[in-house]
């Protein structure tokens, strides 16, 4: 089975460009994770959905972050502008249900983001 | 804002040695979660334990529970240089927030 796909690996882009990451979750995973990592750190969630709803996006910096679930398969994240201080590791996961139910979290590789 | 503490940060040790990480909060969790990343990698989930004094074993790594669900630890008998890796420790609260608090991370590194 294949698990969650991330792309691209890595990015380098110049501050105040706009930059998106997309990520396919394990086939039949209702529920989509979108984490940032900062080096030395423990990953942070972002945003997390259900289906194709957006269910907890409190921690999500929503003035230059946007994300998207169309049709409650993949999911794209996007920063416009991005700052120097968005360099981090963007990783995706997905479950089948939800912490609630017990459900496992499988995580993705991982988008490597650098901001110059 | 529950935090989880993990310590020691960094541990560098010899191949066959023991070894216990821990991770610690104020905060009672519902279940915590013990994931291993390795460079380039997204955490893979280790163990999940649920119940306070809990004990789980898997091959060399045996995870406790705290009685107060507050606490657990790692500890891994005889390491081998593939255990070496960054050991999270994650835990979801009480009251329905379906919400995984990570730790900073245990950066394991096991010499042959």
């Amino acid at each position: 089975e294949a698990g969650v796909v991330q792309s691209p690996r890595y990015k380098i882009i110049e501050k105040k460009q706009p930059v998106a990451f997309w990520c396919n979750p394990i086939s039949g995973h209702n529920t989509l994770y979108w984490y940032l990592q900062n080096l030395g750190q423990g990953p942070e969630l972002l945003i997390r959905y259900e289906n194709e709803e957006a269910v907890d996006d409190s921690q999500l910096p929503k003035d230059r972050f946007s994300a998207e679930r169309l049709k409650g398969v993949d999911s794209t994240l996007k920063i416009q502008p991005a700052e120097l201080g968005d360099s981090a590791v963007y990783l995706c996961a997905s479950s089948l249900g939800s912490i609630a139910t017990g459900e496992t979290q499988y995580f993705g590789p991982g988008t490597r983001l650098l901001v110059l | 804002t529950q935090l989880l503490e993990q310590s020691p940060q960094f541990l560098s040790i010899q191949e066959g040695e023991n070894l216990t990480v821990y991770c610690n909060s104020s905060s009672v969790f519902s279940s915590l979660q013990w994931y291993r990343q390795e460079p380039g990698e997204g955490p893979v989930l280790l163990v999940t334990v649920v119940t306070g004094g809990e004990v789980k074993k898997l091959k060399r790594l045996t995870f406790q529970f705290g009685d107060a669900r507050k606490d657990s630890s790692l500890h891994i008998t005889a390491a081998q240089p593939g255990d070496t890796g960054l050991y999270l420790c994650a835990g979801s609260n009480q009251g329905g927030s379906e919400k995984l608090v990570f730790g900073k991370g245990t950066k394991l590194t096991v010499n042959p």
